[in-house]
């Protein structure tokens, strides 16, 4: 099946860097991916929907500020957190539905990157 | 808004034991509702989806049926495999690709 993948995959900083994490479609082109925050023993929560060679679309209580997305080519998107604090620390999931191929609800998602901020 | 709701693990069987996860939604529209599950160290995998009332998905075992008269998308399967140990995840899509997940369940299968 098509492959998502995420890197890096764990990352430790220190309170106040930035952190970019890369989201890759490696075998299928997207021109949609989605960032989802998982806190421990929650749900997933959509935090923004990145869209190749446009603005990011972030849901309800998401900082574009602090969570900067950019979808550079059809096979990449981005998330920097920026000036990151210890609240930041958390999972972080992409996922992407291919332009071509399968039906309209499927979606390949990434390993997930664990942030921690010290 | 749309929610799911499903059962709080962990949950922890013996192999060839029968396997029920519980899960619940809320929906202003018809939703698909979808069974994803997480392997360890791996991404969430699309596990089993149902696009409307009365269907039912399966797969690897697992079945789940779409009952919209007690808005529920309980997971079963028969006998489940030490294999099967994994987090799962109830979902529905509220619109397209834009999926509201509940909050996993940890399931461990012992020989």
């Amino acid at each position: 099946g098509a492959v998502v993948s995420q890197h890096p995959s764990r990352v430790i900083c220190k309170s106040g860097t930035s952190v970019k994490i890369e989201c890759r479609s490696l075998d299928f082109q997207a021109t949609t991916m989605f960032w989802y925050r998982q806190f421990p023993k929650q749900s997933l929560m959509l935090m923004a929907t990145s869209n190749e060679g446009s603005k990011a679309t972030y849901e309800q209580g998401v900082e574009k500020d602090k969570f900067l997305i950019n979808h550079a080519s059809l096979t990449l998107s981005t998330l920097t957190v920026t000036s990151a604090h210890p609240e930041d620390s958390s999972f972080y999931i992409c996922s992407a539905p291919p332009l071509a191929g399968g039906d309209r609800e499927t979606q390949y998602f990434g390993p997930g990157t664990r942030l921690l901020v010290l | 808004g749309d929610s799911v709701t499903q059962m709080e693990g962990p949950v922890t069987l013996s192999e060839e034991a029968f396997l029920t996860i519980n899960c619940t939604y809320t929906a202003t529209g018809y939703p698909s509702l979808f069974w994803y599950v997480q392997y360890p160290g791996e991404g969430l995998q699309l596990l089993l989806k149902a696009t409307k009332a009365d269907d039912k998905g399966s797969n690897k075992g697992f079945e789940a049926t779409y009952r919209k008269e007690t808005t529920s998308f309980h997971l079963e399967k028969g006998s489940v495999q030490v294999s099967d140990s994994a987090v799962y995840f109830c979902a529905l899509n509220p619109l397209p690709y834009k999926l509201t997940f509940g909050k996993g369940t940890l399931l461990t299968v012992n020989p």
